[in-house]
């Protein structure tokens, strides 16, 4: 089965930009998670999504926004780019709405805002 | 708030030998699960092992094993017989079982070497 997969890899934009990230979650799985990682903050939670709704927010700003589709696919955008935006961004799905179900996670999504 | 503390930023271990990568958490909630990830240089966090919090027995996966010590809020990964390929990042995480709060919450990670 294959796993999760994000595109693009790799991404460079300039600031006030907008950018979008995409997450295909492994097949069947209905629940889709994206993270934000940076050398300095680590690795933090930005939104998760189940049968195309927003079930968790983390604490980010608005222009950070996310949607899901009816085939589990789901999107990331961030608009007005800042120069703290340059991270890794994590996509993970999980089975079900399962509280202990294990989150799979794709190759991420490396953003450098110039 | 829940929290995770990985007080080893940086661990070196032989090859064969075994090694454990700390971890301690703090949650209100009584119903909590708790992750290990490995992340190579690559990017990607590989999962790698779970352990509920009402698990009676400790989680082990291959050479992976959790040392799971409810009453210290402890969660200690122990990798044993080390190979090169186990050179990465490992973070701990915590995800609580209640609607809302299910989000992974990860520690600061521990870059792990294995050495020749």
């Amino acid at each position: 089965k294959a796993g999760v997969t994000q595109t693009p890899r790799y991404l460079i934009k300039t600031r006030g930009q907008q950018v979008t990230l995409s997450c295909s979650p492994i097949s069947g799985h209905r629940s889709v998670s994206w993270y934000q990682q940076t050398p300095g903050q680590g690795l933090q939670f930005l939104f998760e999504y189940f049968s195309e709704t927003q079930r968790n927010k983390g604490n980010f700003p608005g222009r950070f926004s996310g949607r899901q589709f009816s085939n589990s696919r789901s999107e990331m955008n961030v608009s007005t780019l800042e120069l703290g935006d340059s991270a890794l961004y994590l996509c993970a799905s999980s089975l079900g709405d399962s509280p202990d179900g294990t989150q799979y996670f794709g190759p991420g999504t490396r953003l450098l805002v110039l | 708030a829940q929290k995770i503390t990985q007080t080893q930023p940086g661990m070196f271990v032989q090859e064969k030998e075994a090694v454990t990568l700390d971890c301690t958490y703090d949650t209100s909630d009584p119903s909590y699960g708790l992750f290990w990830y490995k992340q190579p240089s690559s990017g990607e966090m590989i999962f790698l092992i779970y352990q509920g919090s009402y698990d009676q027995q400790n989680a082990t996966e291959g050479r992976y094993s959790l040392n799971f010590q409810k009453a210290r809020k402890s969660a200690n990964l122990v990798i044993s017989a080390s190979q090169l390929g186990d050179s990465a990042m490992y973070f701990c995480a915590m995800r609580n079982h209640y609607t809302g709060r299910r989000a992974l919450t990860f520690g600061s990670g521990t870059r792990l070497q294995v050495q020749p």
